[in-house]
């Protein structure tokens, strides 16, 4: 199986802050990844898919990129709304894996 | 307007065979490139990929659960259907569906999710 690796599993920022979350796979998943948020007790949004597109209706404040092993996620002006836990997904190959998660606070 | 909704059993007992169901609008499982989902997430951990069914009705499961896990789809129902064997209070999770967009060959992204249904296994 493919392990995805987040980092850090947390972080304390801003409001207006920029901040980047990175996730490594174990081995190439060429640009196959996405990130999705999740609010407490709420379904995951799916944010980024194909490591850099971005999902419609997200706001243009999130970006992805990366490709092979290792990718980003970057969220330029951090908004109230945006503290969550985000986590990447590789669907390379089966079976479909997702990273432990980022657990985003406010500081 | 593409929706999912999870249903089946709050509470099982250890050892019983789990069967959830997703029932879901907006698009057709007969479709190809289109497939469901089953994602899971116990308390307090990270989610975990269970199973897919595309739209020509191939089936793909995770590695360690393969062998008590059974995902179907019912075309004229909207619905897919999962079912868990020997249920066990580390089974204890919330369930959740959703589609996968455009199906490569190593499964797609998941959008939108289902709400998710919680179920506990305690006897």
């Amino acid at each position: 199986d493919i392990q995805m690796t987040q980092s850090p599993s947390s972080l304390s920022a801003s409001v207006g802050d920029t901040v980047t979350i990175t996730c490594r796979a174990s081995q190439t998943i060429m640009f196959w990844l996405a990130w999705y948020q999740q609010k407490s007790d709420k379904a995951p949004k799916s944010l980024i898919y194909e490591a850099s597109s971005l999902q419609s209706g997200v706001p243009s404040r999130f970006s992805g990129s990366g490709s092979g092993r290792d990718f980003t996620l970057t969220i330029s002006g951090l908004q109230p709304e945006d503290f969550a836990t985000y986590y990447c997904q590789q669907y390379n190959s089966y079976p479909i894996t997702f990273g432990q998660g980022t657990r985003l606070e406010i500081k | 307007q593409v929706t999912l909704r999870e249903s089946g059993p709050a509470l099982v007992r250890p050892t019983e065979t789990l069967t959830l169901t997703c029932t879901f609008s907006g698009f057709s499982l007969s479709s190809s490139g289109l497939s469901v989902n089953w994602i899971r997430q116990r308390p307090g951990k990270a989610l975990e990929w269970l199973a897919l069914v595309d739209g020509i009705g191939d089936k793909f499961y995770a590695r360690g659960l393969r062998t008590r896990l059974t995902i179907s789809r019912d075309t004229s129902k909207n619905q897919a259907v999962l079912t868990m064997t020997n249920m066990d209070p580390m089974d204890t999770a919330t369930y959740y569906c959703a589609r996968t967009p455009v199906t490569g060959n190593g499964g797609g992204w998941f959008d939108p999710w289902g709400q998710g249904t919680r179920v506990t296994v305690s006897s």
